[in-house]
């Protein structure tokens, strides 16, 4: 199994609609990411928490809340997903001292 | 803050050609650097790293120097392969206390054809 799981690889969703992004992970690290890609911009980080209660925004929060259910889960979601929210989206874990990053293999999501 | 440029691309090699992806950075004090690599389908993948000045990191017969004189970590291979196809991200990590993110370039598709 993957170090990092994200469900699901690839969705499309309806404009306004409630959408939910997975993540879960095996490394044992406390700090979990999430990121958005889009094509000419590199990675932006969403959120990111250090652990269940300290969680934090990124740099392009506006749009997206996060869940940290547990050490090993973390969850993105759009409360009414718009087309510009069209990206992929990755998770990633690092350890408590930010040093081992590991990345999911992402969700390729598409607002119409 | 803390910035990361790129060379654009895509950048097109045949097999066995010499590869330099160029990548320069902005940051406040001595950051660690990285190169990432993000296969077709897969996330990203730490390639190499680098912690300090004049420091080489190498991986799969890839190399990047960090020259702190001309703020740059580019990445070099001498003979690239198809398999090597992909996009290389160049990143960098804060060393200042409390929370430093790590902060990509735009990346750079790499195809190489036979």
């Amino acid at each position: 199994d993957a170090d990092v799981t994200q469900t699901p690889r690839n969705r499309i969703t309806k404009t306004g609609k409630r959408i939910m992004l997975e993540c879960s992970q095996t490394k044992g690290h406390d700090r979990m990411y999430w990121y958005r890609q889009d094509p000419g911009l590199g990675l932006r980080l969403i959120y990111y928490s250090f652990d269940v209660k300290d969680i934090n925004k990124g740099e392009i929060s506006d749009g997206y809340s996060v869940s940290r259910q547990a050490q090993a889960k973390f969850s993105l979601s759009l409360e009414s997903a718009i087309p510009n929210q069209t990206a992929l989206y990755f998770c990633a874990t690092s350890d408590s001292q930010g040093n081992g990053y590991t990345f999911g293999s992402g969700t390729r999501l598409t607002v119409v | 803050g803390n910035s990361v440029t790129q060379m654009e691309g895509p950048v097109t090699l045949s097999e066995e050609a010499f590869l330099t992806i160029n990548c320069t950075y902005t940051a406040t004090g001595y950051p660690s650097l990285f190169w990432y690599v993000q296969y077709p389908g897969e996330g990203l993948q730490l390639l190499l790293k680098a912690t300090k000045a004049d420091d080489k990191g190498s991986n799969k017969g890839f190399e990047a120097t960090y020259r702190k004189e001309t703020t740059s970590f580019h990445l070099e291979k001498g003979s690239v392969q198809v398999s090597d196809s992909a996009v290389y991200f160049c990143a960098l990590r804060g060393k200042n206390t409390g929370f430093q993110k790590l902060v990509f370039g735009t990346g750079t598709r790499l195809l190489v054809s036979p």
